[in-house]
């Protein structure tokens, strides 16, 4: 079965950083593309990023990019979001997903990390 | 950036009726690249349908997809106590996402 599983949400201070990883099981890694999409509290859903199954190209919403780094270590299934100069407005949950094949949507999803921006 | 208008935003309805959620693209979008999710509260979403009516695993038949361009349907045909949630859509295009504000379907 495929399981995604993040971890390293936490409480940080406008300004700060934080790093999640998701660890994934179940499914060749390597194979696909990854995403994160995160959620307000109470509001819908942000498409955050996606990486490609090699990492060698990735893309982010305009509201994360050049602050937020997706990254991937495939030899340990491992999929990264570092988060750097964090605002409030980031305080969401982030969930890694699994994309289909063309990355066109996610079919697994992980249960969520919470991230809290407050000081 | 594609924006996604979903209607309405909240549907009442009665289990056994049937639910049809709307999604219009501000451009229009690739049949190949419009999904969509349900989600439940506390829950992480959860794929329906993928190049706009093929079903994911494990989804019923009574949810379908419909619709091309900028203007794209979801139905489910006769509505179940587990399907009272609220559903996005969602496109991809340019290597970017985006995602309807959603429509949440709820108990009449």
């Amino acid at each position: 079965d495929v399981q995604l599983l993040e971890s390293g949400g936490d409480l940080v201070q406008p300004g700060g950083s934080l790093r999640l990883s998701c660890a994934a099981s179940g499914f060749t890694f390597s194979h696909y593309a990854m995403s994160w999409v995160r959620q307000a509290p109470g509001k819908g859903l942000e498409w955050v990023s996606i990486i490609t199954g090699s990492g060698d190209s990735s893309y982010y919403a305009d509201s994360v990019k050049g602050r937020f780094t997706t990254s991937r270590d495939n030899s340990k299934n491992t999929l990264f979001l570092q988060m750097n100069s964090l605002r409030a407005e980031d305080t969401a949950v982030y969930y890694c997903a699994k994309c289909l094949v063309g990355a066109i949507a996610s079919d697994y999803w992980g249960q969520g990390a919470l991230v809290t921006v407050s000081s | 950036e594609i924006v996604l208008t979903q209607s309405p935003g909240t549907l009442s309805l009665s289990p056994g009726e049937r639910a049809t959620l709307s999604c219009r693209a501000s451009q229009s979008v690739s049949s190949s690249y419009l999904a969509w999710y349900q989600q439940k509260p506390g829950q992480a979403p959860r794929l329906l349908m993928y190049g706009v009516s093929t079903r994911a695993t494990g989804i019923p038949d009574r949810f379908s997809g419909s619709g091309y361009g900028t203007d794209f349907t979801l139905t489910i045909s006769r509505l179940e106590p587990e399907d009272f949630a609220v559903y996005y859509c969602q496109q991809y295009g340019n290597s970017r996402w985006t995602f309807g504000q959603g429509t949440k379907v709820e108990i009449k």
